[in-house]
C-alpha cells in the first residue's frame, strides 16, 4: 500500500464546474497536509495547507480533511482553463520539521 | 526574487561520469531537501538536511551524496552516473520549525544519463 494515494486521472472538468481531487494516506499519525499544483515542465507550487479536520477555504480552493477516514480532498470552484495541471497531495507526520511524502498526482484538464 | 535557485537546469551525462547539482535558498530556511521525479513514481526523497550540519537519507539515496555547505546551500552529487538516474531533480526548502508550512521548490534540473 502506498503511503499517499491519488487517482492519476486524467480528470476532465468543464469550465465553470467544480473539480474534486481526492487523496488518501496510510499513516494514522499524519498531522500536516498539503496540496501542490504542478504545470507541465514546471516545479510544484504550494496552493493549500490544512492541519485540522474540516474545511479550509482560500479563494476558489477548498481543502477538506477527515483524519478518521484518512482522507484529504481539494475542491476547485468555477474551474478555469488555467487550473489545468497536475495536483500533488503531500503529507507530513508532524506539525514541525518533517519531510513530506507525496502522492503521484492527479492530472486535471479543464475543458473550455 | 527570494526563492530556491538550482543549477544547472539541464544536463546530459555519460554513464560513469560524475556531477554536482547545486541548490541555494535565500529565505533563511532551516531545512532543505532533494527529490527526484519520475513518470508514474511521483516525487521521491533522496536526501534531506533538517538543519545546517546535518543530513539524512530519504527513500532513494543509493548512488547519491549530499553536502550541506552552509545554511543557504545544499548540493547533490552523483559520483558515477547511471541511466537509472535519468530524472528531474528538485531541491526544496522549508522553515523547519514550529508549524510545517510546506516546501518552496526550485525550478528543477533535467538530467539525462546516456
Amino acid at each position: 500500500q502506498k503511503e499517499v494515494e491519488q487517482n492519476s486521472g486524467p480528470l476532465s472538468v468543464p469550465e465553470g464546474a467544480i473539480a474534486s481531487l481526492n487523496c488518501t494516506y496510510s499513516d494514522r499519525v499524519s498531522q500536516s497536509f498539503f496540496w501542490y499544483r504542478q504545470y507541465s515542465g514546471k516545479s510544484p507550487e504550494l496552493i493549500m495547507s490544512i492541519y485540522s479536520n474540516g474545511d479550509k477555504e482560500d479563494g476558489r480552493f477548498t481543502a477538506q480533511l477527515n483524519k478518521a477516514s484518512q482522507y484529504v480532498s481539494l475542491l476547485i470552484r468555477d474551474s478555469q482553463p488555467s487550473d489545468s495541471a497536475t495536483y500533488l497531495c503531500a503529507v507530513a507526520r508532524s506539525f514541525g520539521n518533517e519531510k513530506l511524502t507525496f502522492g503521484t498526482g492527479t492530472r486535471l484538464t479543464i475543458i473550455p | 526574487n527570494a526563492g530556491v535557485t538550482q543549477t544547472p537546469k539541464f544536463q546530459v551525462l555519460k554513464t560513469g561520469q560524475s556531477m554536482t547539482l547545486q541548490c541555494a535558498q535565500d529565505m533563511n530556511h532551516n531545512s532543505m531537501y532533494w527529490y527526484r521525479q519520475d513518470p508514474g513514481m511521483g516525487l521521491r526523497l533522496i536526501y534531506y538536511s533538517a538543519s545546517e550540519g546535518t543530513t539524512d537519507k530519504g527513500e532513494v539515496p543509493n548512488g547519491y551524496n549530499v553536502s550541506r555547505l552552509n545554511k543557504r546551500e545544499f548540493s547533490l552529487r552523483l559520483e558515477s552516473a547511471a541511466p537509472s538516474q535519468t530524472s528531474v531533480y528538485f531541491c526544496a526548502s522549508s522553515e523547519g520549525a514550529g508549524v510545517n508550512y510546506g516546501y518552496t521548490f526550485g525550478s528543477g534540473t533535467r538530467l539525462t544519463v546516456v
